[in-house]
């Protein structure tokens, strides 16, 4: 079975810029989760979906987005990037949405704001 | 509100020697799940064990094993034999009945093991 993929790996952006990244789940997953890992912060959760729903959103600013489709892939959008946003951005999916599912993550989007 | 703390920043150990990584955590729900990863220098964090609230049996599995006490909040992990394979940040996390699957992670412990 084929893991979390994501796309790009690697991504260099201006100040100012708005960028997507897209994460696809691992097949039969139909819940995504997107988070931030920086050196400073660690690992922070941004936002999960579940069919299509936002069912948890971590405390990130509204410039952080993201949305899933009927096919479960997601995409997270950040508008307006500041230099605090280079980070690791990771996906994850899982089964459900209920907490006892362990989450499978993706190899990350490496993104630099420059 | 919930937290993990990993008190190791980084532990550094020699091939073949057993080393043990802390984990205490915090939550107010009586319901929980707990979790380790791994993250190798690749990046990607490797699913490594969950435990649930309400099992506290210590488990082993090859040369890992984890102990989860209750009483005082932890879920410690334990590599026998280590191996420079083994090299790696170890994340520790939780998940609680109202978070829907959210992960809350603590720091990570860097391991090194050298030849």
């Amino acid at each position: 079975k084929a893991g979390v993929t994501q796309t790009p790996r690697y991504l260099i952006k201006t100040r100012g810029q708005q960028v997507t990244l897209s994460c696809s789940p691992i097949s039969g997953h139909r819940s995504v989760s997107w988070y931030q890992q920086t050196p400073g912060q660690g690992l922070q959760f941004l936002f999960e979906y579940f069919s299509e729903t936002q069912r948890n959103k971590g405390n990130f600013p509204g410039r952080f987005s993201g949305r899933q489709f009927s096919n479960s892939r997601s995409e997270m959008n950040v508008s307006t990037l500041e230099l605090g946003d280079s980070a690791l951005y990771l996906c994850a999916s899982s089964f459900g949405t209920e907490h006892s599912y362990e989450q499978y993550f993706g190899p990350g989007t490496r993104l630099t704001v420059t | 509100a919930q937290k993990v703390t990993q008190a190791q920043t980084e532990i550094s150990v020699v091939e073949k020697e057993d080393v043990t990584l802390d984990c205490v955590y915090e939550t107010r729900d009586t319901t929980y799940y707990l979790f380790w990863y791994k993250q190798p220098p690749s990046g990607e964090l490797v699913f490594l064990i969950r435990r649930n609230s309400f099992d506290e049996q210590n488990e082993i599995s090859g040369r890992y094993s984890w102990n989860f006490q209750k009483s005082t909040s932890s879920f410690n992990f334990t590599i026998t034999a280590s191996q420079v394979v083994d090299s790696a940040v170890y994340f520790c996390a939780l998940s609680e009945a109202r978070g829907y699957s959210t992960l809350t992670f603590g720091k990570g412990t860097m391991l090194l093991v050298s030849p």
